[in-house]
C-alpha cells in the first residue's frame, strides 16, 4: 500500500532562514504529489502539486518542491521564512488511477523571530 | 477559482441529536466529493467518497448508518451525523474534485466544520 512519510512532526526555523520540509513516498510508479498547508481551525489550502513534466514545481507564497524519482522524495522548500508561514504542512500522494489522496502525518512549522 | 465552502463552520449539539454539515463547490461542478475527519494534532482520515447521484463509498471502519452522506447535485454534498455522541466531536473537512478533463487530479478543500457534542 502507498504511504507518505514526513520527517519531523515539528520544524523550527528563524525568520528569514531557509525552510525545508521533507516528504518521502512509497510507490513503484510515480504518483501525483501534493503539498497542502493548514492554518489553525481552517481547511487545507493547496500549495503546489506535481503531476507530470518539470520536476521542480513552484507554488504559492514562494514555496517550491522538487520531485526526485530516484529518491522517492518531494521535499518542500522556501528560501526565506516569514512569520506568516507558521502552520501545519501536509504532504500527500494520489496513486495514478486512484480517487483517494493519502496524507502524511503533517509537519508543524514554527517560525522564530 | 476552485472554492469550496462548508456550513456551519462550527456547531455544538446535545448527545443523541443529529447534525447536518453542508459542503458546496462555489465555482465549479464537483463530480466527486470527499469527507474527512481530523482529530486534534493529527492528519486527515478519509471517511467516504461520494459521486454525484450515487451512493457514497465508505472507508473501512466508518459506520455508514451513523454518517449519512448525500451528494444530490454537482455542487452540494451533505454529511449528517446521526445520534451524535461526544466521541463524534471532531473537525470534519470536505473536499471536491471537478470532473472536467485536466482538472481531475486535484482536490479542493473546504474550511472545515468543528463539531462538539455535549
Amino acid at each position: 500500500a502507498q504511504s507518505v512519510t514526513q520527517l519531523g512532526s515539528h520544524v523550527s526555523v528563524s525568520e528569514g532562514a531557509l525552510v525545508l520540509l521533507r516528504c518521502n513516498y512509497s510507490s513503484s510508479v510515480p504518483p501525483y504529489l501534493f503539498w497542502y498547508v493548514q492554518y489553525p481551525n481552517q481547511g487545507l489550502q493547496l500549495l503546489l502539486k506535481y503531476t507530470t513534466g518539470a520536476t521542480l514545481v513552484k507554488g504559492i507564497n514562494g514555496f517550491e518542491a522538487e520531485f526526485k524519482k530516484s529518491e522517492t522524495s518531494f521535499h518542500l522548500t522556501k528560501p526565506s521564512a516569514h512569520m506568516s508561514d507558521a502552520a501545519e504542512y501536509f504532504c500527500a500522494v494520489r496513486p495514478e488511477g486512484d480517487d483517494k489522496i493519502i496524507f502524511g502525518k503533517g509537519t508543524r512549522l514554527h517560525i522564530l523571530p | 477559482g476552485a472554492v469550496v465552502s462548508q456550513h456551519p463552520s462550527w456547531v455544538i449539539c446535545k448527545s443523541g441529536t443529529s447534525v447536518k454539515i453542508e459542503c458546496r463547490s462555489l465555482d465549479f461542478q464537483a463530480t466527486t466529493m470527499f469527507w474527512y475527519r481530523q482529530f486534534p494534532k493529527q492528519s486527515l482520515m478519509l471517511m467516504a467518497t461520494s459521486n454525484e447521484g450515487s451512493k457514497a463509498t465508505y472507508e473501512q471502519g466508518v459506520e455508514k448508518d451513523k454518517f449519512l452522506i448525500n451528494h444530490a447535485s454537482l455542487t452540494l454534498s451533505t454529511l449528517t451525523v446521526t445520534s451524535a455522541h461526544p466521541e463524534d466531536s471532531s473537525f470534519y473537512i470536505c473536499s471536491a474534485r471537478s470532473g472536467l478533463a485536466g482538472f481531475t487530479d486535484t482536490q479542493y478543500f473546504g474550511p472545515g466544520t468543528r463539531l462538539t457534542v455535549l
